[in-house]
């Protein structure tokens, strides 16, 4: 069955520490991956994105991700945390067909300390 | 443009009560989804149109209906909900490269 696992469940950082969130996804040939990052009482936003090409792709404020097709990980990095960056984080897999369907990890919940 | 917006907000039913959510879209985008959000359990599907006037079942789907009637909206309707339904609703929309955009959220308290 296609599932997404994301196995840091709640991290804490002190700010200016680096981050790294992993994300492993099941097989199912070729897919597109995203981070999305939830604010606290806010929506789901697109943080990154992977369709193709280079398999570090960069996103908005200061994170990438490195796709191991190997692996079959997606994971989140970020050299240095600030304390906005407290939020749930969700990987998201596509496998593709007619319909397009995200598969969602459980999330990451990331609280950093000032 | 306001992107993908949903309406209620808020929402408290009784056990048993009927309502309808909307969401609606202003880029054109033929694919729109419904997902619930519940504490250590990520986004999960409920119902999602691949296009306007269809409809599919998603992850779990029980409990409720959706209609497309128009390529902008997409509503989910609870026709007799259950405290099992509290949770937060995300409707989501599909752009070009399968990426989806959310919409704000409703939050929905059954009692």
């Amino acid at each position: 069955a296609q599932s997404v696992s994301q196995h840091n469940h709640h991290v804490i950082l002190s700010e200016a520490a680096s981050l790294e969130l992993g994300c492993n996804y099941s097989y199912g040939g070729t897919v597109n991956l995203f981070w999305y990052v939830q604010y606290p009482g806010q929506h789901l936003q697109l943080l990154l994105k992977y369709f193709s090409g280079d398999p570090l792709v960069k996103g908005i404020k200061g994170f990438e991700a490195e796709f191991i097709k190997s692996k079959f990980s997606f994971n989140l990095r970020k050299p240095s945390v600030q304390w906005s960056d407290t939020a749930e984080y969700f990987c998201a897999v596509n496998y593709g067909g007619a319909t397009n369907k995200l598969i969602f990890g459980t999330g990451t919940l990331l609280a950093v300390q000032p | 443009n306001a992107g993908v917006t949903q309406t209620p907000k808020f929402r408290v039913l009784k056990t048993g009560q009927s309502m309808t959510l909307l969401c609606a879209q202003d880029m054109n985008h033929e694919y729109m989804y419904w997902y619930r959000q519940d504490p250590g359990m990520g986004l999960r599907l409920i119902h999602y149109s691949v296009g306007e006037g269809t409809t599919a079942k998603g992850e779990v789907p029980d409990g409720y209906n959706v209609s497309r009637l128009k390529k902008q909206n997409f509503l989910l309707g609870l026709e007799s909900a259950a405290p099992s339904q509290t949770s937060v609703y995300f409707c989501a929309s599909r752009a070009r490269y399968n990426e989806q955009f959310f919409g704000p959220g409703t939050r929905l308290t059954v009692l």
